[in-house]
């Protein structure tokens, strides 16, 4: 089971951030933060991800709470093609043992003009 | 480099058929996936890889059987298919954090 529970859908203006909430209040201590996203019907792509610290990369930021029960993906400026389905997972990093990365639902996220 | 690469893209098989889709990685990672995605649905995880000669279930792993025999390779194999395993199915790999998918395969059962 996914151990994560998010949105199923969100809206976002062109040009404006979008926020995604994820909710994982049983993460354990060891287990990050994963984001991926689907657009269309291809593959998922890797976004970001973080344990404990706030992390930013060219595509996105990070936010996870102090008791890391909660974290919100943040798109600074959405554009059109940022239109998908996106995925928290948590889980542990492949060195640390199985990686399973189950996928939950994730959240459709629509970009409008 | 390819990445992952998935062979077939498409397939339609009849019930009672067997087959096997192949995947390949040319990244010498450890971890590799297989996930079938229903219409609207999520990923859901079939079996996994912790390297060659190993292999464990997911989350849905009844009617698939799979191989690791060399660590670029990861196969997935339907017995005898169903319609209920009309599905897209992706392919995995990672080594540290991030992994990459294949393009899929789209499995047609009648």
């Amino acid at each position: 089971d996914a151990k994560t529970t998010q949105p199923p859908s969100m809206d976002c203006a062109e040009g404006r951030a979008a926020n995604l909430p994820c909710n994982h209040s049983t993460i354990s201590g060891n287990e990050y933060v994963y984001w991926y996203r689907q657009i269309h019907s291809q593959g998922p792509q890797y976004i970001i991800h973080g344990l404990k610290n706030n992390e930013t990369n060219e595509m996105a930021s990070l936010i996870i709470t102090e008791d890391r029960k909660s974290s919100t993906l943040i798109l600074p400026h959405a554009t059109l093609r940022d239109t998908a389905v996106y995925y928290c997972i948590v889980d542990f990093p492949p060195i640390q043992g199985a990686q399973k990365l189950v996928f939950g639902q994730g959240t459709r996220l629509t970009i409008n003009p | 480099n390819a990445g992952v690469t998935q062979t077939p893209k498409f397939r339609v098989l009849k019930t009672g058929q067997s087959m096997t889709l192949l995947c390949a990685q040319d990244m010498n990672h450890e971890y590799m996936y297989w996930y079938r995605q229903d219409p609207g649905m999520g990923l859901r995880l079939i079996h996994y890889s912790v390297g060659e000669g190993t292999t464990a279930k997911g989350e849905v792993p009844d009617g698939y059987n799979v191989s690791r025999l060399k660590k670029q390779n990861f196969l997935l194999g339907l017995e005898s298919a169903a319609p209920s395993q009309t599905s897209v199915y992706f392919c995995a790999s990672s080594y540290w954090v991030e992994a990459f998918f294949g393009q899929g395969t789209r499995l047609t059962v009648v």
